[in-house]
C-alpha cells in the first residue's frame, strides 16, 4: 500500500492563479481531510469528507473548494490563489467515524507570490 | 471538542524517559485522548490513544488521570529520532473524525 499520496510536493503560483492539490489513498478509508500548516499555528482543518459524495467545512474553508467523487481521491482546489494561502498542506485519511488513527500524506508546499 | 494545553517546549536527555504532559480539564466522557507527533516538516504520525485506561504500545505509554482531566505521554528511552513536535488531541467519537491540532510541545532530545 502506498498510503496517502499527495501531489505536487512543491508549487509556486502567482496571485489569482488556480490550481488543484491532489490527494489519493489506497486504504479504502471513508474519511479524508485537508489541513494547512503555517509557522507557529499548528495544523488547521480546511475541509473534510466522511464518504464519497459528502464534504463539509472545517476551521478555515474560505478560498478552497473540495469534492469527493470517489472513495480514493479528495482534491483541494484553489480558485484564485492569494499570498495568504502560502502554506504547507497535508491530506489525511482514516477508516471512518470510529477510533481509527489518522494517516497523513507527506505534504504539499505552496508558495503564492 | 475539549481544548488541550501543552507546554510549548521541553528537553530530554538521550536514553532517559520523556514525559510530555497534556491538560484537558474540560474533556467529556465520550472524548478520547490522542497523541501524534510531527518530525521536522513531515506529516504527523499517530502514536497512541486512549479513553480512560492507561495504554502502551511499541512507541509509547499513555497515562490518563482518574478524573481524565490530564494525561502524560511517556517515551521510555528517548532517542535523537524522537525530536519532534508532539500534539495532544481530544476527540469525540462519531462526529466525522475531525482532529483539531493545537501547537503542541516541541521536544528536543539532547545527546
Amino acid at each position: 500500500n502506498a498510503g496517502v499520496t499527495q501531489t505536487p510536493k512543491f508549487q509556486v503560483l502567482k496571485t489569482g492563479q488556480s490550481m488543484t492539490l491532489q490527494c489519493a489513498q489506497d486504504m479504502n478509508h471513508e474519511y479524508m481531510s485537508w489541513y494547512r500548516q503555517d509557522p507557529g499555528m499548528g495544523l488547521r482543518l480546511i475541509h473534510y469528507s466522511v464518504g464519497a459524495g459528502i464534504t463539509d467545512q472545517g476551521e478555515v474553508p474560505n478560498g478552497y473548494n473540495v469534492s469527493r467523487s470517489t472513495t480514493e481521491d479528495f482534491p483541494l482546489r484553489l480558485l484564485s490563489a492569494a499570498p495568504s494561502q502560502t502554506s504547507v498542506y497535508f491530506c489525511a485519511s482514516s477508516i471512518g467515524q470510529g477510533t481509527g488513527e489518522l494517516f497523513f500524506g507527506e505534504g504539499s508546499r505552496l508558495t503564492v507570490l | 471538542d475539549a481544548k488541550t494545553t501543552q507546554p510549548p517546549s521541553m528537553d530530554c536527555a538521550e536514553g532517559r524517559a520523556a514525559n510530555l504532559p497534556c491538560n484537558h480539564s474540560t474533556i467529556s466522557g465520550n472524548e478520547y485522548v490522542y497523541w501524534y507527533r510531527q518530525i521536522h516538516s513531515q506529516g504527523p504520525q499517530y502514536i497512541i490513544h486512549g479513553l480512560k485506561n492507561n495504554e502502551t504500545n511499541e512507541m509509547a505509554s499513555l497515562i490518563i488521570t482518574e478524573d481524565r482531566k490530564s494525561s502524560t505521554l511517556i517515551l521510555p528511552h528517548a532517542t535523537l529520532r524522537d525530536t519532534a513536535v508532539y500534539y495532544c488531541i481530544v476527540r469525540v467519537v462519531g462526529t466525522g473524525n475531525q482532529f483539531y491540532f493545537g501547537t503542541g510541545t516541541s521536544l528536543t532530545v539532547i545527546p
